[in-house]
């Protein structure tokens, strides 16, 4: 029973392909978020949705668009993809009552080439 | 804007002995929340120990304990009795609720420890 399952665990896609990731948690959260890895390992918040609304936006590329379906599922699509988008994504997911932490996926590896 | 810093890339202690990661964070705010995670070759990101800042007492986990020090900004990790499977990227990180049921987590650089048999 995973917590916060994304797929693919690895995608390996051309310059300038459009690709998405998909993200679903069966936890009942109503938070969730996507984080991004770099090569030297360093995690940085991308975006955060509550109850399908967007919450947090930090300053990313408009290539990388967020769709939230339901409170269950977040999804990452990003268009034109270039060689620095590769990196490690991480979904994430979050509840506001009781123990505040978050539950993170197992990651999906992104190569570009 | 909150800033977590970890300075010790990388680490080594030998199995059985205690080892410490250091993490310090520079925040105004009062209320927030303080994490240490681990990632093993799996990537897969774990939950090691969480600290309430308005919590004086220092959480601990079976083999894991941390020293909180609030008017610091400090907040070291203690491993003891290191087994091999500690061998992992160890990140601290600072949590902060950001409204409307989000939360923003700042993570730190992350410390590399080698557990040597």
């Amino acid at each position: 029973d995973t917590a916060v399952s994304q797929t693919p665990k690895y995608l390996v896609t051309q310059m300038g392909n459009d690709k998405s990731i998909k993200c679903e948690q069966n936890l009942g959260h109503d938070t969730m978020y996507w984080y991004k890895q770099d090569s030297k390992k360093f995690l940085k918040i991308m975006f955060s949705y509550n109850n399908k609304e967007l919450i947090i936006n930090e300053t990313v590329p408009n290539r990388f668009s967020p769709k939230s379906p339901d409170k269950a599922h977040l999804n990452l699509h990003i268009n034109s993809l270039e060689l620095g988008d590769s990196a490690v994504y991480f979904c994430a997911s979050s509840s506001q009552t009781g123990f505040e932490k978050l539950f993170f996926g197992s990651g999906t590896q992104l190569s570009v080439l | 804007a909150q800033t977590v810093t970890q300075s010790q890339p990388e680490m080594s202690v030998q199995e059985a002995e205690t080892v410490t990661l250091s993490c310090t964070y520079d925040t105004s705010e009062s209320n927030y929340y303080l994490f240490w995670y681990k990632q093993p070759p799996s990537r897969q990101m774990i939950l090691v120990i969480r600290q309430e800042a308005y919590k004086q007492q220092n959480a601990t986990e079976n083999r894991f304990s941390v020293n909180f020090q609030k008017a610091a900004k400090s907040f070291s990790l203690k491993i003891s009795d290191s087994q091999l499977g500690d061998t992992a990227m160890y990140f601290c990180a600072f949590m902060l609720y950001s409204g409307a049921g989000s939360y923003q987590l700042t993570f730190g650089k992350g410390t590399k420890l080698s557990v040597i048999p």
